[in-house]
């Protein structure tokens, strides 16, 4: 019974491909967020949206395109791939964006661009 | 931007108390104190919570100063599965620069 769970899990692609992965959550939490995890294990969020609605981006790269059909799925598409893009993406869920609620993080993607 | 500081890593002995300090000299006056553990290949998964005082949990206690420019997450009794990744994290999530969970502290648990 998973309360945050991402697809794939891997995802192994070559440069300039693109690529998107997915998150869900049935915990009926309003906010959902994006994080990059990279090789030096440095947590950092990407995206957050509230009830469907952007609330967080970060400097991120516009070939980051995070989409949320509702507020249970917060889909992330990348495109034109690079090395650098490398890394573990973590899903996140919180009650609401305000105050102290805690996030239940997904699984995470470990995604390899060759 | 409430940055926060760690030891990089520790090592405690199974059965033991451990102790990990976290400072956030620029906290500010919205901010919650979070701690979450992380194990390899694994999303972060949330401890603690904390405002002022004390906060204790089935897990773990959280001690803040009244200044509430550190805190000390107490996990009494560690065992080998406590062996993870711990981060401090200070915010209140307006504000997306801080949901950077910064490096966090290794602890090595050993029987």
């Amino acid at each position: 019974d998973t309360a945050v769970s991402q697809t794939p899990k891997y995802l192994v692609t070559q440069m300039g491909n693109d690529k998107s992965i997915k998150c869900e959550q049935n915990l009926g939490h309003d906010t959902m967020y994006w994080y990059k995890q990279d090789s030096k294990k440095f947590l950092k969020i990407m995206f957050s949206y509230n009830n469907k609605e952007l609330i967080i981006n970060e400097t991120v790269p516009n070939r980051f395109s995070p989409k949320s059909p509702d507020k249970a799925h917060l889909n992330l598409h990348i495109n034109s791939l690079e090395l650098g893009d490398s890394a573990v993406y973590f899903c996140a869920s919180s009650q609401d964006w305000q105050g102290g609620y805690e996030q239940y993080f997904g699984p995470g993607t470990r995604l390899t661009v060759t | 931007l409430a940055k926060t500081t760690q030891p990089i890593s520790m090592d405690s002995y199974e059965g033991q108390e451990v102790n990990i300090t976290c400072s956030h000299n620029n906290i500010a006056t919205n901010d919650y104190i979070t701690w979450y553990q992380q194990f390899p290949s694994q999303g972060p998964r949330f401890i603690i919570q904390g405002y002022k005082t004390k906060v204790t949990n089935e897990v773990a206690s959280l001690f803040i100063p009244a200044d509430r420019k550190s805190s000390t997450l107490s996990l009494p009794r560690v065992s080998l599965s406590d062996t993870a990744v711990y981060y401090c994290l200070v915010g209140d999530r307006g504000s997306g620069d801080k949901l950077t969970f910064g490096t966090g502290t290794r602890l090595a648990v050993r029987p």
